[in-house]
């Protein structure tokens, strides 16, 4: 089993619509929870970061951690062709030999069409 | 900020061939990100150095991988011999610390492919 699993789409929605993305995790050690959007022919870039359980916001994008279920989520509002990218959890590590690495889920590719 | 420079963006060479790929760092960042990615199995994180130590090589796929830092601002991710199954997108990122909130930066990528 992996230690993330991310369901890699591809997601295709109408403009507008409300987007969920998700991810599940093995390791109950995973403190922080990070999200990362990567555009098409580029690199990834950090979207957003959450520590605890519950929800965080930051304009149309809501990232969400449920520790108790191993499993988080970020969700788009009012969806725009510009969040059209592939968008990857990953979770540092918070302790031991390898701490601060990142363990990357495998991305979902998401489009948004007009 | 130039952000992280990577080189060649685009490299083709036939299976045998010694790869190198290059990378500068975001100037005063003390960690540096080697990854490969695929379609099949996304982003894998090679190996990572911090303040130009190796920290952790347990993503190298094989001997075939080696990668230097002889210095802050400079690091390298040779493969050799390359084979076909090398062929990916190698990506190369910094950041300021190790901790699990350091934001890391990436490089725009190094699309490698082996004939």
């Amino acid at each position: 089993q992996k230690e993330v699993e991310q369901d890699p789409g591809p997601l295709s929605v109408p403009e507008g619509a409300i987007v969920s993305l998700n991810c599940t995790y093995s390791n109950s050690a995973f403190q922080y929870f990070m999200w990362y959007r990567q555009y098409s022919r580029k690199g990834p870039e950090l979207l957003m970061y959450t520590y605890s359980s519950g929800n965080k916001e930051d304009g149309r994008f809501t990232a969400q951690v449920d520790k108790s279920s191993k499993y988080i989520s970020l969700f788009i509002r009012d969806s725009q062709p510009s969040d059209s990218a592939t968008y990857q959890c990953a979770l540092p590590n918070a302790s031991g030999t390898s701490y601060g690495k990142l363990t990357f889920g495998q991305g979902t590719i998401l489009t948004v069409h007009p | 900020d130039a952000g992280v420079i990577q080189s060649p963006r685009h490299e083709v060479t036939e299976m045998g061939q010694e790869v190198t790929l290059r990378c500068k760092p975001i100037s005063g960042h003390n960690s540096l990100f080697w990854y490969r990615q695929t379609m099949m199995r996304g982003l894998e994180l090679l190996i990572y150095f911090n303040n130009n130590v190796p920290i952790d090589d347990s993503g190298m796929p094989e001997d075939r991988f080696s990668a230097k830092m002889p210095n802050a601002s400079f690091s390298t991710l040779k493969i050799q011999p390359s084979e076909p199954r090398d062929s990916a997108v190698y990506f190369c990122a910094s950041s300021s610390g190790l901790g699990g909130r350091d934001t890391q930066y990436f490089g725009p990528g190094t699309r490698l492919t082996v004939l």
